[in-house]
C-alpha cells in the first residue's frame, strides 16, 4: 500500500542551526502540507504546496521556514534558525486532489537543544 | 479560524462497553476526517465523512456527520484492548489544509 515516508524519524540539533526535514508523498498525489505536533498539544497547519508553489501557510509559517519540491519525489521543509520552541513532532501528508483523504508520514521528531 | 471541539477528552472504559466521542463546531465543513493516533507516530486516516447525516461503519466503528456537517460522532461497540489511542477528528478547509481538534484520549482496560 502507497505510503507518505519521512526521514529522519528522530532529529536533535542546537539552537540556531538549520534544519531540514524530508518527505516522499505517495507518488500520484499533488497536494502537499507540513503539520506540527508540540508534545501534548493538537496538530497545526503549517504550509499546503501544489504546483509547485505555496498555496497556503499559517501564522506558524514565519521567514525562519521555507518548503521546496526539489525534484519528482521529495518534498522538503528547512527551519533556517532553530528556537527551542520548534521542539515538535512534523508530520507531512499528500493528497491526491483537495477533496479526497489526507494521508500522514509517521513524522520527525525535532528536538532542539 | 474553524474551530473543533471535542469530547470528552479523556475516555476511560472496560472492554466490552460502548464509548461514543463527539467532535463539534460552529462551523460547516465541506468534509471531516476522522484519524487515530498512536504515540509518537503520524495520524492514520479511519474514514472520511461527506454528507449531511451520512453514517459510516468501520467494523465494530460507526461514524456520523451531522446533518448541518457542523459536528461528527464516533461511537464504538463492544470496545477492545486494541482500540485504545487517541481519536482525532480534522475538518477540511482551503486548499485541503486539516483543521484539528485536539483529540479524546481513549483507554479500553482488558
Amino acid at each position: 500500500e502507497p505510503e507518505v515516508t519521512q526521514t529522519p524519524s528522530h532529529q536533535v540539533t542546537q539552537m540556531g542551526q538549520e534544519v531540514i526535514l524530508r518527505c516522499v508523498p505517495i507518488s500520484n498525489h499533488l497536494y502537499f502540507y507540513w503539520y506540527r505536533q508540540i508534545l501534548g498539544q493538537k496538530v497545526e497547519f503549517l504550509v499546503s504546496f501544489y504546483n509547485n508553489e505555496i498555496s497556503e501557510k499559517s501564522e506558524i509559517f514565519d521567514d525562519q521556514f521555507s518548503v521546496e519540491r526539489p525534484d519528482g519525489s521529495n518534498f522538503t521543509l528547512k527551519i533556517r534558525s532553530t528556537k527551542l520552541e520548534d521542539s515538535a513532532m512534523y508530520f507531512c501528508a499528500s493528497r491526491n486532489d483537495r477533496a479526497t483523504e489526507a494521508f500522514f508520514g509517521q513524522g520527525t521528531r525535532l528536538t532542539v537543544v | 479560524t474553524q474551530l473543533l471541539e471535542q469530547s470528552p477528552q479523556f475516555l476511560s472504559i472496560q472492554e466490552g462497553e460502548n464509548l461514543t466521542v463527539y467532535c463539534n463546531s460552529s462551523s460547516v465543513f465541506s468534509s471531516l476526517q476522522w484519524y487515530r493516533q498512536e504515540p509518537g507516530e503520524g495520524p492514520v486516516l479511519l474514514v472520511t465523512v461527506v454528507t449531511g447525516g451520512e453514517v459510516k461503519k468501520l467494523k465494530r466503528l460507526t461514524f456520523q456527520f451531522g446533518d448541518a456537517r457542523k459536528d461528527s460522532s464516533l461511537h464504538i461497540t463492544a470496545a477492545q484492548p486494541g482500540d485504545t489511542g487517541l481519536y482525532l477528528c480534522a475538518g477540511d478547509g482551503s486548499w485541503g489544509k486539516l483543521q484539528f481538534g485536539a483529540g479524546t484520549q481513549v483507554v479500553v482496560t482488558p
